[in-house]
């Protein structure tokens, strides 16, 4: 696609539930990364993949939290046992491989917006 | 741990004038990016400009402009001739120059232009 696309755009779930986030991005771009902003709050860093590769998952708050990107390309987050705190946007950005192309770049897709009741 | 500072929470200004949004951070790196993004209600982060450390010269895109001080570790971001189309939450960045490091937000600081 031409832009980095993520599904769904809002979810309500229940306190406990399972949740899946999904981030497809810029054809081509090797770099994914996802963030979490909660109201009036910057993104917060989770994780990042090289191709298939989780490189940094520093940001990841608990293990709770877990993402895949089986192919080098789709990224899904998912969330277990969801708990009030975790409502927020989720945001996933994608970008060239190399710094010195991008230029330090990132690309962002729209967010989806976790509601967890 | 790389922190990146916005002290102003929210900001105003009348069309057509200049306004600045303040940004300092804190790296003991050299060789880093300064950035500024802008987020719209639509929730998509845009880049705005940026800006390599290296660099004595600040960085201009047509309205937007820095204000580059690397011993004082300040990126602030000038807007002249303010549009309506301008009011977003502004998101002050940084990421190291080597390396696919992530990018590190401030806070943020919410621009309202007014008619």
């Amino acid at each position: 696609g031409a832009g980095v696309s993520q599904t769904p755009s809002n979810k309500v779930t229940e306190k406990g539930k399972y949740v899946e986030l999904r981030c497809d991005p810029i054809s081509g771009h090797t770099a994914l990364y996802w963030y979490r902003q909660s109201l009036g709050q910057g993104p917060e860093f989770l994780i990042y993949f090289q191709g298939t590769g989780a490189a940094d998952d520093s940001g990841l708050p608990n293990d709770r939290f877990f993402a895949v990107r089986p192919e080098g390309s789709v990224s899904t987050l998912k969330i277990q046992r969801t708990e009030r705190g975790d409502s927020a946007v989720y945001l996933c950005a994608s970008s060239i491989n190399s710094v010195l192309v991008s230029a330090g770049e990132l690309f962002f897709g729209e967010g989806s917006r976790l509601t967890v009741l | 741990a790389q922190t990146v500072t916005q002290s102003q929470p929210e900001m105003s200004v009348q069309e057509a004038e200049t306004v600045t949004l303040s940004c300092t951070y804190d790296t003991s790196e050299s060789n880093y990016y300064l950035f500024w993004y802008k987020q719209p209600p639509s929730r998509q982060m845009i880049l705005v400009i940026r800006q390599e450390a290296y660099k004595q010269q600040n960085a201009t895109e047509n309205r937007f402009s820095v204000n580059f001080q690397k011993a004082a570790k300040s990126f602030s971001l000038k807007i002249s001739d303010s549009q309506l189309g301008d009011t977003a939450m502004y998101f002050c960045a940084f990421m190291f120059y080597s390396g696919n490091t992530p990018l590190v937000f401030g806070k943020g600081t919410r621009l309202s232009v007014i008619a």
